[in-house]
């Protein structure tokens, strides 16, 4: 059974700084690793996707990867309020279309005034 | 695109009532996910589809769930007879072979008193 674990938080941030987000994941042979955020009462939003060990970066967020560890994280840079939602960590076993992914229960980040 | 579309967005029932969800995948899509959302749990998947065909179903909880597909526009996720821990956010996902992450639709708040 794959497991994919999250601190539930809450997060909280002021307005401006770096929110950092981490997930870890049992299975070794994990092949794809993506964060999703949700607004409270909507649905799950592809924000950053990760394959390879290292750093990637999409604007405001970075995600991080390292294999060996089984660690994946998300940063936001320069935190606004509109980034208070609930983060979920995804992790697949392959990197096509058909990927089948375990999420992560989500940590919620609240970016204060 | 008018992205995945999916029906009724709440649904309030009594116990031992038959459900239906209704789901439209993005078209193109050729894999459609179906995962039910707790607090408790977290997303949950229970069933997927590629090309109209069940891949894995292995995540529905028991023989009271079924779904179909029965073309490339439409899937049902039906519940007889639903119970009250039946109550949750059910989602739909798409996503097509060569592409990464999932498409999820607004999802249905199911209720069951």
């Amino acid at each position: 059974q794959k497991e994919v674990e999250q601190n539930s938080g809450p997060l909280s941030v002021p307005e401006g700084a770096i929110a950092s987000l981490n997930c870890t994941y049992s299975d070794r042979v994990s092949q794809s690793f993506f964060w999703y955020r949700q607004y409270s009462g909507k649905s799950p939003e592809l924000i950053m996707s990760i394959y390879s060990n290292g750093d990637k970066e999409d604007g405001r967020f970075t995600a991080q990867l390292n294999k060996a560890s089984q660690y994946v994280s998300l940063l936001i840079r320069d935190s606004q309020p509109s980034d208070s939602a609930t983060y979920l960590c995804a992790v697949g076993g392959l990197t096509g279309g058909g990927n089948k992914l375990t999420f992560g229960t989500g940590t919620q980040l609240k970016v204060e005034l | 695109d008018a992205g995945v579309i999916q029906s009724p967005r709440h649904e309030v029932t009594e116990m031992g009532q038959e459900v239906t969800l209704r789901c439209k995948p993005i078209s193109g899509h050729d894999y459609l996910f179906w995962y039910r959302q707790t607090m408790m749990r977290g997303l949950e998947l229970l069933i997927y589809f590629n090309n109209n065909v069940p891949i894995d179903d292995s995540g529905m909880p028991e023989d009271r769930f079924s779904a179909k597909m029965p073309n490339a526009s439409f899937s049902t996720l039906k519940i007889q007879p639903s119970e009250p821990r039946d109550s949750a956010v059910y989602f739909c996902a798409s996503s097509f072979t060569g592409g990464y992450g999932y498409t999820f639709g607004s999802g249905t708040r199911l209720t069951v008193v």
